[in-house]
C-alpha cells in the first residue's frame, strides 16, 4: 500500500491561493519512477486532471489550468504540493492526490493506481 | 482532439453483461485505464493498460480496445458494481491526461 494523506485548508477566499500538500507514507516519493498527480472533481461532476510531477521536478499541467497551477515536490519530507492561484468559486471541488504508475504493454501506459480519500476545498468569502 | 466521450448512463440486469465504451482520438495511440467511483468515495483503478486488472480486482471486469474506442466489460454484473465509471488516457500530445465524462452504471 502507498497511503497518501492530504493536508490543507478546506476553505479559501476568492482571489487567494489554494494550497494542498500530500504526504506519501507507504514508500519513498523518489523511488520507482512514479509520477505524482493532482486530480479534482467538482461536486456531482466528473474527474479533471490538474497536473503531475516527477520527483526530479518534471511537471506537466492541464492546459486549461496551467497559468494558475504549480505542483512541487519535497523529497526530504516525502511530500508533493499543489498551489492554485487566483481561485474563484469555480475552483470549489474535491481534490485528490494520486500516484501515477506505468507499464510497458508494449507501449508505455500510465495509470492512477493509488488515490487519497480526497479533500473538499470550498472557495468562498 | 483531447476529448474522451462516454455514454452518460447505462443500465444492466443483475447477472448480465454490460459494456461501457469510451471514444477519442487519443485512444489510437494511448491505452485507456478505467476507474470505478461509488458515492462518497475516491475512484478506484479497475483496468489499466487497456486490459490489465489490478491485484484483487474481480475477473468479471475486463478491458479491450479497437481503433479510437476503449471498452470496459462487466460479465455477470453484481449489485456492488453500481457506480460511476471513468476512462482515462494520455492526450494526443502525450504529456497530459484526459478523463471521459463518466458513465453512471445502474444494476437493475
Amino acid at each position: 500500500q502507498v497511503p497518501l494523506q492530504e493536508s490543507g485548508p478546506g476553505l479559501v477566499k476568492p482571489s487567494q491561493t489554494l494550497s494542498l500538500t500530500c504526504t506519501v507514507s507507504g514508500g519513498s516519493i523518489n523511488s520507482g519512477g512514479y509520477y505524482w498527480s493532482w486530480i479534482r472533481q467538482h461536486p456531482g461532476k466528473g474527474l479533471e486532471w490538474i497536473g503531475y510531477i516527477h520527483y526530479r521536478g518534471t511537471t506537466y499541467y492541464n492546459p486549461s489550468l496551467k497559468s494558475r497551477v504549480i505542483i512541487s515536490v519535497d523529497t526530504s519530507k516525502n511530500q508533493f504540493s499543489l498551489n492554485l492561484s487566483s481561485v474563484t468559486a469555480a475552483d470549489t471541488a474535491f481534490y485528490y492526490c494520486v500516484r501515477v504508475d506505468f507499464v510497458h504493454a508494449p507501449m508505455v501506459s500510465y495509470f492512477f493506481d493509488y488515490w487519497d480519500q480526497g479533500t473538499l476545498v470550498t472557495v468562498s468569502s | 482532439s483531447s476529448e474522451l466521450t462516454q455514454d452518460p448512463a447505462v443500465s444492466v440486469a443483475l447477472g448480465q453483461t454490460v459494456r461501457i465504451t469510451c471514444q477519442g482520438d487519443s485512444l489510437r495511440s494511448s491505452y485507456a485505464s478505467w476507474y470505478q467511483q461509488k458515492p462518497g468515495q475516491a475512484p478506484v483503478l479497475v483496468i489499466f493498460a487497456k486490459d490489465k486488472r489490478p491485484s484483487g480486482m474481480p475477473h468479471r471486469f475486463s478491458g479491450s480496445s479497437s481503433g479510437n474506442t476503449a471498452s470496459l466489460t462487466i460479465t455477470g454484473a453484481q449489485a456492488e458494481d453500481e457506480a460511476d465509471y471513468y476512462c482515462n488516457s494520455r492526450d494526443t500530445s502525450g504529456h497530459h491526461f484526459v478523463f471521459g465524462g463518466g458513465t453512471k452504471l445502474t444494476v437493475l
